[in-house]
Formats: structure tokens, sequence, C-alpha cells
């Protein structure tokens, strides 16, 4: 049973600080890796979507990286700023019959300071 | 990406009862689409999976009799929870996709409350 785990579970940095968010994995046979963001009392939002061909993807600010062969990925947040401040959500996806399956992490609650 | 609505966004009701919450896609047919529950700071776990015109498959641990999803349309699902107790209170969220194997769409979230 695939299992993800994120740290840390919690981040406070000031702002302009860039950071790593960890995500690693248990079975390494992914399809897709995702990243999300959540705001408190909302829904998902996504940032980055790596095939399990890629290496990395960069959108912005945000450069995620994915590591299958170790079951890891980390999303890098450069330059963070306030409006930063959500849950971020790892999810590696999975095929299932015909389906894409998804199982998330449990997250880590970034807080940017002004 | 896709937009995706549901209704209501909360709900508070008395244990007992029954509570109904939709997922619609506004902008595109979904042959699929799936509910997640989420507890406060746990992950999103996948309840179930929908399919238009059938019926949906539940994941392990997940009562499908107490946790009805119809999926008449391709731009509308429901989730009842029937006889809602406490523990039912959680974020319950769709996502919707248009087939099975294509990225998935997240609504907004459901925050129920069973008093």
């Amino acid at each position: 049973k695939q299992e993800v785990t994120q740290i840390p579970a919690a981040l406070s940095v000031p702002e302009g600080e860039n950071l790593v968010l960890n995500c690693s994995f248990t079975d390494s046979a992914i399809y897709n890796l995702q990243w999300f963001r959540q705001d408190p009392g909302k829904g998902l939002t996504s940032l980055l979507l790596i095939q399990s061909s890629q290496r990395e993807q960069t959108s912005g600010r945000l450069n995620a990286s994915l590591d299958k062969s170790s079951g890891r990925s980390t999303l890098y947040i450069a330059a963070s700023q306030p409006g930063d401040s959500a849950t971020y959500l790892c999810a590696v996806i999975r095929t299932s019959g015909s389906a894409r399956q998804l199982t998330f992490g449990s997250g880590t609650q970034l807080t940017v300071l002004p | 990406g896709a937009v995706v609505s549901q209704h209501p966004s909360w709900v508070i009701c008395k244990s007992g009862t029954s509570v109904k919450i939709e997922c619609r896609s506004l902008d595109f047919q979904a042959t699929t689409m799936f509910w997640y529950r989420q507890f406060p700071k746990q992950s999103l776990m996948l309840m179930a999976t929908s399919n238009e015109g059938s019926k949906a498959t539940y994941e392990q641990g997940v009562e499908k009799d107490k946790f009805l999803i119809n999926h008449a349309s391709l731009t509308l699902s429901t989730l009842t929870v029937t006889s809602a107790h406490p523990e039912d209170s959680s974020f319950y969220i769709c996502s919707v996709a248009p087939t099975a194997d294509n990225e998935q769409f997240f609504g907004p979230g459901t925050r129920l409350t069973v008093l």
C-alpha cells in the first residue's frame, strides 16, 4: 500500500526566504506526482504536475523535482511571500484498472511572516 | 483547468438526518468523479470513484449504504450522507476528470458538521 509522507508538518519563515518542502513515497511505481495548495477551508489548487518520466517542473517561483528511485519529491519556493501561506499537499498518482488514483500526503502548513 | 462547484459550501445538521452534497462540472463533461474526505489537519482520503451511469466503486472501509453516490449525468454527482452522526463531520471534496485517466480538478469542498 502506497504511503506518502510530508516533512515538515509545519514551517514558519520570514518573507523573502527560499524554502524546500519534502515529500516521500513508499512505492516507486507511480504514474505522476502532483503538488497542490490548499487555503484554510478551501479546495485544492494544482501547482505542478510531474510526469514519472520527468525529473522536474517549474512554474514561476515554484520548482518541483522528482526522484522516483529514491521515492522523493521536493517543492522549492523562491523568495517566499505572505501570500504563499497555505497548506501544501503532494499526491502520487497510480493507475488502478482504468482510473488514475491519487494518494495524498498529510501536508505541510506554511506560514510566511511579513 | 476545469471549473468545479460544490453545494452547499457548508452545512450543519442534527444527528440522524441525511445530507446531500452536490458536485458539478461547469465547463466540461466529466465521465469520472471522485469523492474525498478530509478530517482536520489530516490529508484527503479517497472515498469512492463514480462513473456516469454506473455504480460507484467504494474504497475499503467506506460504507456504501451510508455514503450514497449518484452520478446520473456528465456534469453532476451527488453524495448523500445517510443517518449522519457526529463522527461524519468532515470536509468533503469532489474532483472531476474528463475520463478516468485524465488529470483531476477539485471542487471547493463542503464542510459538514453533525451536532
